[in-house]
């Protein structure tokens, strides 16, 4: 049973496309976090929200509490966003669970 | 930009070996935390640590992990006897508060090869 599930799974761009990439929930949650990993493994955390929406650079992230779903968005998507995105969602008592991931490839 | 450091970045251990990897958290992060993923699956939730002690663990976190804050700097996990199924990346992580309202920092991950 997965507790955090994303779409897609995987998914390729073109450069400057605008990319959508969806996360839903089944449990109650303290907050959710998008999370990006690099092909050598390493983690970068990019947003975390309990609410609304937040935006970073050409990176916006939404989170609807009553439907239990967020998005992460990019704006003119580049070959450099190329990565694994994961949706996280941490729960009371420091509790986490991972989606699965989507690998974004953006094309030149 | 304040980093969390893990060493070694790549370990190999024959299989009944104990193993410590090692974990740098920021300085002025107060909560600390262990994440696994085995190569191709989703990331896990292993352990969480505040105020010298274990806040929250998972179903993965049985007798053979432990975890420990020796000298006020470094953050351990230590797996008492390895299996070839604890082969995975294992991910420290620290935040200022509860990362449910900070967020948290990652460092880059050692690799375990249990063989």
């Amino acid at each position: 049973k997965n507790e955090v599930e994303q779409s897609p799974q995987n998914l390729t761009a073109q450069e400057g496309e605008f990319i959508t990439i969806n996360c839903s929930y089944s449990v109650g949650i303290s907050a959710l976090h998008w999370l990006q990993q690099h092909p050598g493994g390493g983690i970068v955390s990019l947003f975390m929200l309990s609410s609304g929406k937040k935006k970073h650079g050409r990176l916006i992230a939404t989170i609807n509490i009553q439907e239990k779903h967020s998005s992460l968005h990019i704006t003119a998507s580049h070959p450099r966003d190329s990565a694994v995105y994961i949706c996280a969602v941490s729960r009371p008592g420091n509790q986490f669970y991972f989606g699965t991931g989507t690998s974004l490839t953006v094309i030149p | 930009e304040p980093e969390v450091t893990q060493t070694p970045s790549h370990q190999v251990t024959q299989m009944g070996q104990e193993v410590i990897l090692r974990c740098v958290p920021i300085s002025n992060h107060l909560y600390f935390y262990w994440y696994r993923q085995i190569l191709g699956q989703k990331v896990e939730f292993l352990v969480s640590f505040y105020n010298n002690e274990i806040s929250e663990k998972s179903e993965i976190f049985d007798d053979q992990f432990s975890v420990e804050r020796p000298d006020g700097s470094n953050f351990t996990l230590k797996i008492r006897s390895t299996k070839l199924e604890d082969s995975a990346m294992y991910f420290c992580a620290s935040s200022e508060g509860q990362a449910t309202n900070y967020g948290y920092t990652f460092g880059s991950g050692t690799r375990l090869t249990v063989v």
